[in-house]
């Protein structure tokens, strides 16, 4: 089977920086997915890394190291609206595995 | 352009019950995908459909079929609904079977079997 470990939740001030870290250990690995949902909401798709290293688009960075088993999520510039279930989710045998997901909270 | 909806958007149903929830795709997309989302486990694979004519078995198959006449629909029954079986669930669909592209998500069922 498939263990994707990411935590359950975090909390951040509006303006800050979170980090999501996402852990995984598949049978084959073919990339690995950020997605955003919003409470009551479809998931809808933020990152794609196949290769090592950083994905940047716009205030969202994704990171992955394939050897380790890593990846994280960098939100930048946290406003309200990015207050939302973010989910890890490798690709594995050409099928999505997910992780439980991160619930991020954002202050004011 | 709607993409992809599902019907119903939510349904109470009683154990023993057969029911049907829809999946309709207007992307042209050949793979196509149901899961099932549970609170702290994440989204399941249920079951897949890497082109029309063709299905296959994901995570957690059992009581669900679903069948793929054509490209753009992609439906799931319940033959018999269990408790176990409440849950809200999603449709997917993707330009590529291999997964390297991303995945479309419906708006989900929410389905409660009592």
């Amino acid at each position: 089977g498939q263990n994707i470990d990411q935590p359950t939740e975090m909390t951040a001030t509006e303006g800050a920086i979170v980090q999501i870290n996402c852990t995984y250990q598949t049978s084959g690995f073919n990339g690995l997915f950020w997605y955003q949902q919003h409470a009551g909401e479809a998931p809808t798709f933020l990152s794609y890394n196949v290769l090592d290293g950083l994905e940047e688009k716009g205030r969202f960075s994704s990171f992955l190291s394939r050897s380790k088993g890593y990846s994280y999520l960098l939100l930048k510039e946290l406003q309200m609206k990015d207050s939302a279930s973010y989910l890890c989710a490798v690709n594995s045998d050409y099928k999505l595995s997910f992780g439980a997901g991160t619930t991020v909270t954002v202050r004011a | 352009i709607a993409g992809i909806t599902q019907a119903p958007t939510s349904q109470i149903l009683a154990a023993g019950r057969r029911m049907t929830l829809r999946c309709t795709q207007d992307m042209r997309h050949n793979a196509m995908y149901w899961y099932r989302q549970d609170l702290g486990l994440g989204l399941r694979l249920i079951h897949y459909s890497n082109t029309a004519g063709t299905t296959g078995k994901g995570e957690v198959p059992d009581g669900y079929s679903v069948s793929r006449a054509n490209t753009d629909d992609f439906p799931l029954t319940l033959a018999s609904a269990v408790p176990s079986q409440t849950s809200v669930y999603f449709c997917a669909s993707s330009n590529d079977p291999g997964g390297y592209n991303e995945q479309f998500f419906g708006p989900g069922t929410r389905l409660t079997v009592l």
